[in-house]
């Protein structure tokens, strides 16, 4: 089956921790996002990579890192930096990065951040 | 900068009930139009798009319809099932270079039967 997984489902952190989530796609997608997730505000972009070897900072970026050194995988670390990260986050991916591509944007099933 | 509102939840209905779910949208430009759905602890799905002036977008009796005058693409569906139950997300995305999608912060929808 294709498709996005992210993993742990649940994550627990103590404080001042860094921790990192996993995001595999074997949809042989160029293009990866992470979001997070925050009750009544939406998903905002945390970083993006159009290809591998590359990657830019979203939205809120701050407190985060990520790396892209195969196209199938984008691990994002929730750094001790990261005032506040307890959170859902949203792994994503596109086959194309292009805006004016027809293509859908596919999420994964999300992991749940708690620091404690 | 682009931005989506969505009217706030939950909204309430009872089982072949008629759905509307409003939201507008601020952009530079002619973006693309988005409708998201959450099932309870998953990621989301896309439902349907839109990605001109007056395009209607449709799935599994849901629809919506980009209306440029009034920057606008509500969703609406015209009779509910339990099974719809989840939250409701508005995305628009511009339509060069890299796409990046903006969310509103969703609306959430119960249906009893």
């Amino acid at each position: 089956d294709g498709g996005i997984t992210q993993s742990p489902k649940y994550l627990f952190r103590k404080e001042g921790q860094n921790v990192t989530l996993s995001c595999e796609q074997n949809l042989n997608h160029d293009a990866m996002y992470w979001y997070r997730q925050d009750p009544g505000q939406g998903l905002r972009l945390i970083y993006y990579s159009q290809i591998v070897n590359d990657f830019q900072k979203g939205d809120i970026a701050e407190g985060y890192s990520v790396s892209r050194e195969k196209k199938e995988s984008f691990p994002l670390t929730v750094t001790s930096a990261q005032k506040n990260p307890t959170a859902f986050y949203l792994c994503a991916s596109r086959s194309s990065g292009r805006a004016d591509s027809t293509d859908t944007q596919y999420f994964g099933p999300g992991t749940r951040l708690t620091v404690l | 900068g682009n931005s989506v509102t969505q009217m706030e939840g939950p909204v309430t209905l009872s089982e072949e009930a008629f759905l509307t779910i409003n939201c507008t949208y601020t952009a530079t430009g002619y973006p693309s139009l988005f409708w998201y759905v959450q099932y309870p602890g998953e990621g989301l799905q896309l439902l349907l798009k839109a990605t001109k002036a007056d395009d209607k977008g449709s799935n599994k009796g849901f629809e919506a319809t980009y209306r440029k005058e009034t920057t606008s693409f509500h969703l609406e569906k015209g009779s509910v099932q339990v099974s719809d139950s989840a939250v409701y997300f508005c995305a628009l995305s511009g339509v060069t270079g890299f796409q990046k999608l903006v969310f509103g912060t969703g609306t959430r929808l119960l249906v009893s039967p």
